[in-house]
């Protein structure tokens, strides 16, 4: 069955350490994101990458990184610059045909808790 | 700045009756609009969509509307299940803009009572 594996669920960490969380789709999918969400808010765009061994900016993007290795791998890291890293992390794929038929699939969370 | 306007943070509604949920965008470039469900501490799923060249789009129980002109998308479910309550996201595509990068609202939770 394909889809989209983040790991953990739940990620504890303290406060100054980096923390790198896991995205892997087996849906063939070109492009991955990265989404951030905090309650009562949608969903806000951290960063994506449309072809491996390259990645733009989304809205937030500023005390995170992310590389593109492989394909079907998208891992994020939360680095100690991020002033509110505590939220729920939502990594997503889709298939970049250009087409209106292929709408973003998204992977169960990661929901990090910075203390 | 909010792109994509849900005004409406919760709705409740009964069994068997229709439920509409709303959203409102400001950019005149968004040009593709989608519909997810979300429940609790699960990923967002992909529910309806409509390009901006439609004004209506129907799949079984869901039908989105689209209003061009007052900028507003609303989406219809006819008749609600108690398996439909959960977190809304209306969420706009910019033209030319990369597929995937989306701007969603904040959501709007629907209560389905038996």
């Amino acid at each position: 069955d394909g889809g989209i594996t983040q790991s953990p669920k739940y990620l504890f960490r303290k406060e100054g350490q980096n923390v790198t969380l896991s995205c892997e789709q087996n849906l063939n999918h070109d492009a991955m994101y990265w989404y951030r969400q905090d309650p009562g808010q949608g969903l806000r765009l951290i960063y994506y990458s449309q072809i491996v061994n390259d990645f733009q900016k989304g809205d937030i993007a500023e005390g995170y990184s992310v590389s593109r290795e492989k394909k079907e791998s998208f891992p994020l890291t939360v680095t100690s610059a991020q002033k509110n890293p505590t939220a729920f992390y939502l990594c997503a794929s889709i298939q970049s045909s250009g087409s209106y038929n292929s709408p973003l699939h998204f992977g169960n969370g990661t929901r990090l808790t910075v203390t | 700045d909010q792109q994509v306007k849900q005004n409406s943070p919760s709705l409740s509604v009964q069994e068997g009756r229709i439920s509409i949920l709303n959203c409102d965008y400001t950019n005149s470039m968004f040009d593709y609009f989608l519909w997810y469900k979300k429940y609790p501490a699960e990923g967002p799923t992909f529910l309806i969509s409509i390009s901006s060249i439609k004004d209506k789009n129907e799949d079984g129980r869901f039908t989105v509307f689209l209003n061009k002109s007052a900028k507003h998308l609303s989406l219809h479910i006819v008749p609600s299940q108690p398996g439909d309550s959960a977190v809304y996201f209306c969420a706009a595509e910019k033209d030319g803009g990369s597929q995937g990068n989306l701007i969603f609202g904040k959501g709007t939770k629907l209560s389905v009572k038996p």
